[in-house]
């Protein structure tokens, strides 16, 4: 069936460490977005990313829709980057239906 | 600040309550959404509104009612719910009902159920 997976589920890095988290997907996609979600439970957007590549400060992230993967690379690592970041697809014929991975779980300790 | 509002932050409601949950959108976007967050399970899509029609009903049971009176605002409308339909629900939208543009979601309703 339809899947997105996330990998790693869970991760615990030291202040300024530098992490890379991945988004496979199943099927061709249309639109590829990465969330990150505060303790509060908004969900911020990081990245509209569908192909290619693209750099926010210490975030930048990676499509590359041929082989159906994306990663999403943390530079620097700091507190507040903790929270749980979620990568979510719309698949070709899809039509709005936004599918989220389960996410990847990080904390960033001082 | 997403553009994205929903109302009220947190609920409590009995489960012979009904109650309402409200999103509305000061985008411009004519796609709304509504998704559920259960402790431990990725965000399910509930609904999807395109131009006010609902286009999407992900097997919701129906003790949750939509309503989209117009592109800028949607409703949840709950009664008899269950404690299993505590959960964090959250609002989104998007600009075209296109499977290419950039979805916004608001804070979120976190939802208890006694």
């Amino acid at each position: 069936g339809i899947q997105v997976e996330q990998s790693p589920p869970d991760l615990i890095l030291q202040e300024g460490a530098n992490s890379t988290l991945r988004c496979n997907f199943s099927d061709s996609v249309n639109n590829l977005q990465w969330f990150h979600q505060n303790p509060w439970g908004q969900l911020i957007n990081l990245f509209y990313i569908p192909s290619g590549t693209k750099q926010n400060g210490r975030l930048s992230a990676t499509t590359v829709a041929t082989e159906r993967y994306s990663l999403l690379y943390i530079s620097s690592s700091q507190t507040t980057d903790s929270g749980v970041y979620f990568c979510a697809v719309v698949f070709s014929g899809g039509y709005n239906k936004l599918i989220f991975g389960a996410g990847t779980r990080l904390a960033v300790h001082p | 600040e997403t553009g994205v509002t929903q109302t009220p932050r947190h609920l409590v409601m009995g489960m012979t309550n009904k109650k309402s949950l409200k999103c509305e959108q000061h985008l411009g976007h004519n796609a709304m959404y509504w998704y559920k967050q259960s402790a431990k399970k990725p965000l399910e899509l509930m609904f999807v509104y395109n131009f006010k029609e609902q286009t999407e009903n992900n097997s919701v049971p129906s003790r949750f009612s939509p309503e989209c009176p117009n592109s800028s605002h949607l409703f949840l409308h709950l009664h008899t719910l269950q404690p299993e339909d505590s959960a964090l629900y959250l609002c989104a939208s998007s600009l075209r009902p296109q499977v290419n543009t950039e979805a916004f979601f608001g804070q979120g309703t976190r939802l208890t159920v006694v």
